[in-house]
């Protein structure tokens, strides 16, 4: 199973929005409504911020927003601040009962 | 609360076992709600889902393709704890080794790695 693909980095300065992509195949990003994001920054164990495409988990700030258009999905950050700084991943359920992660996209603040 | 807390050495020489332990407080291993999967990343590779476990009045185990030969996850209820066994290990093998649970409703697992342990750095050198 190939790995998702997002750009390696994404730069925005405070208070503009950011979308960081991430594409898959109709096997997996196309196939099913089971994407995820996870934030983590430096020496860190990754966060939840999105699942099921767009849902968000209790205490994820509203300024992240999901979306899916076939095979690629999108994560949002609205109002970008410092603390926003960190590496995002996207991930999707695989048929066969497995999940597959994108690459990794490094957000910078300006 | 859900906390997962790791175990486990954290060098391993080439063609031994690597083995690492998750012990879970603030839910079970046993629970029809959860699954509980092994999660590497190295800067070669990224995150990588290696496999999963989960209860469902029997115990299910999926493994990735990619390790399916050497991987072995095991759920201990008397712990309350699951463990990661991978065969034959390799320099490629190095990474940051994470547990992590998928909370499940009453139709499918949808909110993936809601809680991570703190990882483990394993690396495998003689």
């Amino acid at each position: 199973q190939s790995a998702l693909t997002q750009p390696a980095s994404v730069s925005g300065s405070p208070g503009q929005s950011i979308t960081i992509s991430c594409t898959g195949t109709s096997s997996d990003v196309g196939g099913y409504n089971l994407v995820s994001w996870y934030q983590q920054h430096p020496g860190k164990a990754p966060k939840l911020m999105i699942y099921d495409v767009d849902k968000r988990p209790s205490g994820v700030s509203n300024r992240f927003s999901g979306s899916k258009s076939g095979n690629t999905a999108s994560l949002t950050i609205s109002g970008l601040q410092a603390e926003d700084e960190a590496n995002y991943h996207c991930c999707s359920y695989v048929s066969s009962r497995t999940w597959v992660f994108g690459g990794g996209t490094k957000v910078t603040v300006l | 609360q859900v906390r997962l807390q790791q175990s486990g050495p954290g060098l391993v020489k080439p063609s031994q076992t690597l083995s690492l332990t998750c012990a879970i407080s603030g839910d079970s291993v046993s629970s029809t709600s959860a699954a509980w999967s092994w999660i590497r990343q190295s800067p070669s590779r990224g995150l990588e889902w290696l496999g999963r476990t989960y209860y469902r009045s029997k115990w299910y185990y999926d493994y990735a393709v990619a390790v399916k030969s050497r991987i072995t996850i095991n759920p201990d209820t008397s712990n309350n704890q699951f463990s990661l066994q991978l065969n034959s290990v390799t320099p490629d093998d190095t990474a940051v080794y994470y547990c992590a649970r998928t909370y499940c409703d009453s139709t499918r697992c949808h909110i993936t790695f809601d809680y991570w342990g703190q990882g483990t750095l394993v690396t495998v050198s003689s």
